[in-house]
């Protein structure tokens, strides 16, 4: 069955560094992976969108890469701050006329000042 | 900032009652959604519209029931709350099949439930 596997353990960083986070699919062919930021009690907002054919994506601090050899999505912040600290979604999508979207679990961030 | 609204935020309500969750965006997105979130789980989709006159099921199957009479105004309705149905329901909405190509969903603030 298809599956979405997200680190479900906290992940702490010191303010500064660089956060990596982990997004893992099976039995998938996505035509696109998506990634979310949730805010405890909020819905999620959306960040940025990486399709099959694109390596690596860029916005700001925030930087995806989409191998789908590996079937892996790597999530990294730079520069982390406090205000990062969040729960962060991984989203995907196998494209067609009803784009299904399926959302990971979730991992959450916790940045230490 | 997304254009798409919930009430109530919370909502406390007892057995058996009936309840409308209300939610309406003005981006004029023709895709509507719901979602069913509990703390620290992932999201399940419960509900979903392509456009005014379309509603369908999602992969989580629910009691509750959804009309979409107008673009903007997709609400979700309980007959008869049991406390089974406490959870967190987000409402989203996008463009896709509209002007995009790509299902970027925008999530409401969400409605926090609990049925005593």
């Amino acid at each position: 069955s298809q599956k979405i596997e997200q680190n479900s353990e906290a992940l702490n960083i010191q303010e500064g560094k660089t956060a990596t986070l982990t997004c893992n699919y099976t039995n998938y062919s996505p035509a696109y992976l998506q990634w979310y930021r949730q805010d405890p009690g909020r819905g999620p907002v959306f960040l940025l969108l990486i399709r099959e054919n694109e390596k690596e994506k860029r916005k700001e601090r925030l930087k995806v890469t989409f191998d789908t050899t590996l079937k892996q999505s790597l999530f990294h912040i730079t520069a982390s701050q406090p205000a990062d600290s969040a729960t962060y979604l991984c989203a995907l999508s196998q494209g067609g006329g009803y784009q299904k979207v399926t959302f990971g679990i979730g991992t959450k961030l916790q940045v230490i000042p | 900032e997304a254009d798409i609204y919930q009430t109530p935020r919370y909502l406390v309500i007892g057995t058996g009652k009936k309840i409308t969750l209300e939610c309406s965006q003005t981006m004029g997105h023709d895709k509507m959604y719901w979602y069913q979130q509990d703390p620290g789980m992932e999201l399940h989709l419960i509900h979903y519209s392509y456009g005014v006159n379309s509603t369908e099921k999602g992969d989580l199957s629910s009691e509750s029931t959804v009309s979409r009479i107008r673009t903007e105004h997709f609400p979700l309705t309980l007959e008869s709350a049991r406390p089974s149905h406490t959870s967190q329901y987000l409402c989203a909405s996008s463009s896709f099949g509209g002007t995009s190509s790509e299902d970027t969903q925008y999530f409401g603030p969400g409605t926090r439930l609990t049925v005593l």
